[in-house]
């Protein structure tokens, strides 16, 4: 069973065309929801980590935003270098602080 | 910015032959971990260490594989007779001590022939 789930798949927008990412978790006890930024043949790159419901997290154009049961990655302005796939992940366990991805979401912003 | 590094970058190998892949954390950070990537799918967790033992492993990581932290500051990935489904990303990353923000290596890039 998907613990994460993250829509859509994929993304176009316009360059200045703001919109928001979603990650839907179904776990319990949420220990933590972590962003990435992946960009193809790259590492995730750590952009937030978000404990609890309200809570939020700026960083550019990048807001990130926390619920009960899912978390927003809202896109301000995007521009062309803000393509790449957005990760959602939430920690699974407190023993080692494994991770459980999504699948993430595509996001290409043309000009 | 200190960071997690990987190498080799990209490594072929013949399917039932043993590989290493290392890992050099950042140096403050206490776990450790191996993730997956296959190619076009999510990505997976294999291990995570901590205080020189497995903390946490998932299904995938079973006797083909091990973990090692030789010294100080290396931390390896040992796949032994690999199989073409090993075919894959495999990510370093490391995590301070409250684990609330771990960082991923680039990636060392694993290809079973």
């Amino acid at each position: 069973e998907d613990q994460v789930t993250q829509s859509p798949e994929a993304l176009r927008l316009q360059e200045g065309e703001s919109s928001s990412l979603n990650c839907s978790y179904t776990v319990s006890g949420l220990r933590g929801l972590f962003w990435y930024r992946q960009d193809p043949g790259k590492g995730p790159e750590f952009l937030f980590t978000l404990y609890s419901a309200g809570e939020e997290k700026e960083k550019e154009r990048l807001k990130a935003t926390l619920t009960k049961k899912e978390s927003f990655l809202h896109i301000t302005a995007p521009k062309p270098e803000d393509s790449a796939t957005y990760l959602c992940a939430v920690r699974i366990s407190n023993s080692g602080y494994a991770l459980n991805f999504g699948k993430g979401t595509s996001l290409l912003v043309t000009p | 910015e200190p960071e997690v590094t990987q190498t080799p970058s990209h490594q072929v190998t013949q399917m039932g032959q043993e590989v290493i892949l290392r890992c050099v954390p950042i140096s403050n950070h206490l776990y450790f971990y191996w993730y997956r990537q296959i190619l076009g799918q999510k990505v997976e967790f294999l291990v995570s260490f901590y205080n020189n033992e497995i903390s946490e492993k998932s299904e995938i990581f079973d006797d083909q594989f091990s973990v090692e932290r030789p010294d100080g500051s290396n931390f390896t990935l040992k796949i032994r007779s690999t199989k073409l489904e090993d075919s894959a990303m495999y990510f370093c990353a490391s995590a301070t001590g409250d684990g609330n923000t771990i960082y991923f290596g680039e990636g060392s890039w694993l290809t079973v022939v």
